[in-house]
């Protein structure tokens, strides 16, 4: 069946540091990929998405590429906020007729002042 | 920004008893899914609607549970018999349409389990 695997956290930067949160699927066909965050106390917002190889997908300065020779759809950022602090979550819908998605475990962000 | 709104935010409810769990998703969408996750653990798919009938569900999703939209705006979440391991956080969420369409989630409710 479908699987995201997402990098262990928690994930302590300092502000204006670089990010990188690894992520990697497998799926039967072509998904689409998304990075949902969730700040705290708060539901899931689509950060953003990508629906075929090689499309770049990017919101906030956040940015993330579907990679099917590597399965990988990894997040980045080059200088991250303290008000990007907040759990990422690696997602994958492939189709059928109900496009549910299946989350990676989520990668929680502290970004220190 | 059109939201989903999920209520309660936090239900307590003891063992045995019955929950039901609601959500208004964006009007004009037509795709409706429950998700759950258990502390610490990853966001699991638990069902999808849609023309009012159940699409998918997952096994998670046995005869305890069940969805309805009784009114055309509200889609609701029914346990019948609430069990120890059913505390976690649930989430509604909607889709205007498939492939492309992103999903947009509530805020969750979380349900606490005696």
């Amino acid at each position: 069946g479908d699987s995201v695997t997402q990098m262990e956290g928690p994930v302590t930067l300092s502000e204006e540091a670089f990010l990188t949160i690894n992520c990697t699927y497998t799926a039967t066909g072509y998904p689409s990929l998304f990075w949902y965050v969730q700040y705290p106390g708060e539901g899931l917002q689509l950060l953003l998405k990508a629906t075929k190889a090689d499309d770049k997908g990017s919101n906030k300065g956040f940015e993330a590429t579907y990679r099917k020779e590597t399965t990988s759809f990894h997040l980045e950022k080059g200088s991250v906020q303290v008000s990007d602090s907040a759990v990422y979550f690696c997602a994958l819908d492939s189709g059928g007729s109900n496009y549910k998605l299946t989350f990676g475990k989520g990668t929680l962000l502290t970004v220190n002042p | 920004e059109p939201e989903v709104t999920q209520t309660p935010s936090h239900q307590v409810t003891q063992m045995g008893q019955e929950v039901i769990l609601r959500c208004v998703p964006i009007s004009n969408h037509l795709y409706f899914y429950w998700y759950r996750q258990i502390l610490g653990q990853k966001v699991e798919f638990l069902v999808s609607f849609y023309n009012n009938e159940i699409s998918e569900k997952s096994e998670i999703f046995d005869d305890q549970f069940s969805v309805e939209r009784p009114d055309g705006s509200n889609f609701t979440l029914k346990i019948r018999s609430t069990k120890l391991e059913d505390s976690a956080m649930y989430f509604c969420a909607c889709a205007a349409g498939r492939g492309n369409q992103p999903q947009h989630f509530g805020d969750g409710t979380r349900l606490s389990i005696l």
